[in-house]
């Protein structure tokens, strides 16, 4: 199977902008998770995912939006761009448990925001 | 939340040797997972392992639940094991927990 694949790798945006990142997940899975990963704050939880309706949400304001397509495919959303949202985006896969079950996650998107 | 906390937080090494990795955790978990991830960013889920012994390969886990930690076994290291090592649990409104992770280097 192929594993999950994040659209794009890299972006490069500046403060106010908004941007959109993809998650395609494992064939079959139904869950995907969203994660930030930074210097500073280590990985933190964004939300997550389950039959298009956003089951569990982290810590993190509304700037920060997601949505999931029938076929599986999130999307997450963060508008108004600060410096501080700079940090590669993880997302992650798994059968239906979310984080209750092994995640398998993709490459990540690195963002920078200027 | 679940609080996850690993040691040690640096480990170099040489090719060859052996190493121990730590992760203590504050409540009871049933969803431990070990993970490394590579110099290009990429999380690789090693072991799902909530209590018990799992090997694979070179590498080996082990968690006590009872006593809230639990372990991870690199032996014979390879330059290719280089990289950061991250335990997580938790789940539900929190997502998964990660620690701070152990960032192992191996020398040739």
């Amino acid at each position: 199977k192929a594993g999950v694949t994040q659209t794009p790798r890299y972006l490069i945006k500046t403060r106010g902008q908004q941007v959109t990142l993809s998650c395609s997940p494992i064939s079959g899975h139904r869950s995907v998770s969203w994660y930030q990963q930074t210097p500073g704050q280590g990985l933190q939880f964004l939300f997550e995912y389950f039959s298009e309706t956003q089951r569990n949400k982290g810590n993190f304001p509304g700037r920060f939006s997601g949505r999931q397509f029938s076929n599986s495919r999130s999307e997450m959303n963060v508008s108004t761009l600060e410096l501080g949202d700079s940090a590669l985006y993880l997302c992650a896969s798994s059968p239906g448990g979310g984080s209750y079950d092994t995640q398998y996650f993709g490459p990540g998107t690195r963002l920078t925001v200027l | 939340g679940i609080q996850v906390e690993q040691s040690p937080p640096d480990l170099i090494l040489q090719e060859g040797a052996n190493s121990t990795l730590r992760c203590n955790f504050s409540d009871s978990v049933n969803n431990l997972q070990w993970f490394h991830q590579n110099p290009w960013g990429q999380l690789i889920n090693l072991f799902y392992i909530p209590s018990g012994t799992k090997q694979n390969g070179r590498l080996s886990a082990t968690t006590v639940a009872t006593e809230r930690y639990s372990l991870l076994y690199i032996s014979s290291s390879q330059t290719t094991d280089s990289g950061v090592y991250f335990c997580a649990s938790g789940g539900g409104a929190d997502g998964l927990t990660f620690g701070k992770g152990t960032h192992l280097i191996i020398q040739p």
